[in-house]
């Protein structure tokens, strides 16, 4: 099944491009990436996901490589809000059945 | 919509006392879920729910018990609340199984969270 690995933390300054990654080396083919954020101390809020293709939508971009086996969430302009825990997760099999999970995450912290 | 809420939004229990937590959703939503977040960790899946009537155990289902009367309605149950019970609670419903693609808008939605202490 396949697992996610991040950084457990990063920085970035306020207004600069916060570029997020994450390893899935074992992904399948019909597995998508997801990733979720947690600001503290509320519940965690989806960003974006995605299969093969870059995906962008109003929160962020997430860059897959050909081999699918990283990707990057880009925080194009970021600011103090998004400073939170980012999750990287795919599809894991637990008990036969299909789920998502969360591991530990990026702690990104925004700067001023 | 409000989405989806939780109550209460914290409690203090002693051991072997019950309880339940509550979760309710407005969104007509098939899939519910529970989750457990201990501090520094991810989150982990206590049960969850296909629809009225049907529910499953997750990674971590022992001490907990659910019920699906309702599609609005998943509540949490600790028969007897033991310290390693202590954790933030997070309810989650979405109209595709844990959110899995997926187009657009099928993703998960979670509940602000229920903090629980066990003494």
């Amino acid at each position: 099944d396949a697992k996610t690995t991040q950084p457990p933390s990063m920085d970035c300054a306020e207004g600069r491009a916060a570029n997020l990654p994450c390893n899935h080396s074992t992904i399948s083919g019909n597995e998508y990436v997801y990733w979720y954020r947690q600001i503290h101390s509320q519940g965690p809020q989806y960003i974006i996901h995605g299969l093969k293709n870059n995906e962008t939508n109003e929160m962020a971009s997430l860059i897959i490589t050909e081999d699918r086996k990283s990707s990057t969430l880009i925080l194009p302009h970021a600011t103090l809000r998004d400073t939170a825990v980012y999750y990287c997760i795919v599809r894991v099999r637990i008990q036969g059945a299909q789920k998502l999970v969360f591991g530990q995450g990026t702690r990104l912290t925004i700067n001023p | 919509n409000a989405g989806v809420t939780q109550t209460p939004k914290f409690q203090v229990l002693k051991t072997g006392q019950s309880m339940t937590l509550q979760c309710a959703q407005d969104m007509n939503h098939e899939y519910m879920s529970w989750y457990r977040q201990d501090p520094g960790m991810g989150l982990r899946l206590i049960h969850y729910s296909v629809g009225a009537g049907i529910t499953d155990q997750g990674e971590v289902p022992n001490g907990y018990n659910v019920s699906r009367s309702t599609t609005e309605d998943f509540p949490l149950r600790l028969l007897s609340a033991a310290p390693s019970q202590t954790s933030v609670y997070f309810c989650a419903s979405s109209n595709r199984l844990f959110g899995l693609a997926g187009a657009k808008g099928e993703t998960q939605y979670f509940g602000p969270g229920t903090r629980l202490l066990v003494l």
